[in-house]
């Protein structure tokens, strides 16, 4: 079955420093694999997915990834963190039956 | 419309109450979907609507009862809650489910506290 380990619950990061929310996936077949943002008392939104192709995926707000097959990893950055980043974050992966199966996410801090 | 609407945006209810949360999208997609999340969790699946069948039904309590009116409305019926099924109800939705990437829309949620 897929899935998907985020490391860390809580990510502190000053404003202006690079932000690394780590996720690793485990999957039977080729995965596809997404990066969802929640702000406070919001759904989720969708900030970028790995589906066939280029490793290196952009999405929205300045964030991206990339896919490694060989770390079974899917890690999203942004070079720079804006005070309006921090939310929580989490990894998902496509599961059997079409079903999103998502990490257990990682709150973001951002700092003055 | 790229928006999942979701009304009410808080409803508190009794244990004895019926009350329903409604969910809206105009965007043509033909799966939705019904998600919980408690505090500090990431959404768990509850229901998934495809072409306006119940497809899968994660083994969520009958007390909780979904219906799909049309392909734009999804509704979830509240009876005899419990106090621990206060939380946010996420509606989502997908041009289809059975495709290489499902990509989901979520709604901003409905946050239930049963009292």
């Amino acid at each position: 079955a897929q899935s998907v380990t985020q490391l860390g619950s809580h990510v502190s990061v000053s404003e202006g420093a690079l932000v690394l929310l780590r996720c690793n996936y485990s999957s039977s077949v080729p995965p596809y694999l997404f990066w969802y943002v929640q702000y406070p008392n919001q759904g989720l939104q969708l900030l970028l997915k790995y589906t066939t192709g280029a490793t290196l995926v952009k999405g929205i707000n300045g964030f991206e990834a990339e896919f490694k097959k060989s770390e079974t990893s899917f890690h999203l950055t942004k070079p720079s963190a804006h005070m309006s980043d921090a939310a929580e974050y989490f990894c998902a992966v496509l599961g059997g039956f079409q079903k999103l199966v998502f990490g257990t996410g990682t709150r973001l801090l951002v700092s003055p | 419309d790229t928006e999942v609407t979701q009304t009410p945006k808080h409803l508190v209810m009794g244990m004895t109450n019926k009350k329903s949360l409604k969910c809206e999208q105009h965007m043509g997609h033909r799966a939705m979907y019904w998600y919980k999340q408690k505090a500090k969790k990431p959404p768990e699946l509850m229901f998934v609507y495809s072409y306006e069948k119940l497809s899968i039904n994660e083994s969520v309590p009958s007390r909780f009862s979904p219906e799909c009116p049309n392909s734009s409305l999804l509704n979830l019926h509240l009876h005899a809650l419990q106090p621990e099924d206060s939380a946010l109800y996420l509606c989502a939705s997908s041009q289809q489910t059975g495709t290489g990437a499902n990509v989901l829309t979520f709604g901003a949620g409905s946050r239930l506290t049963v009292l």
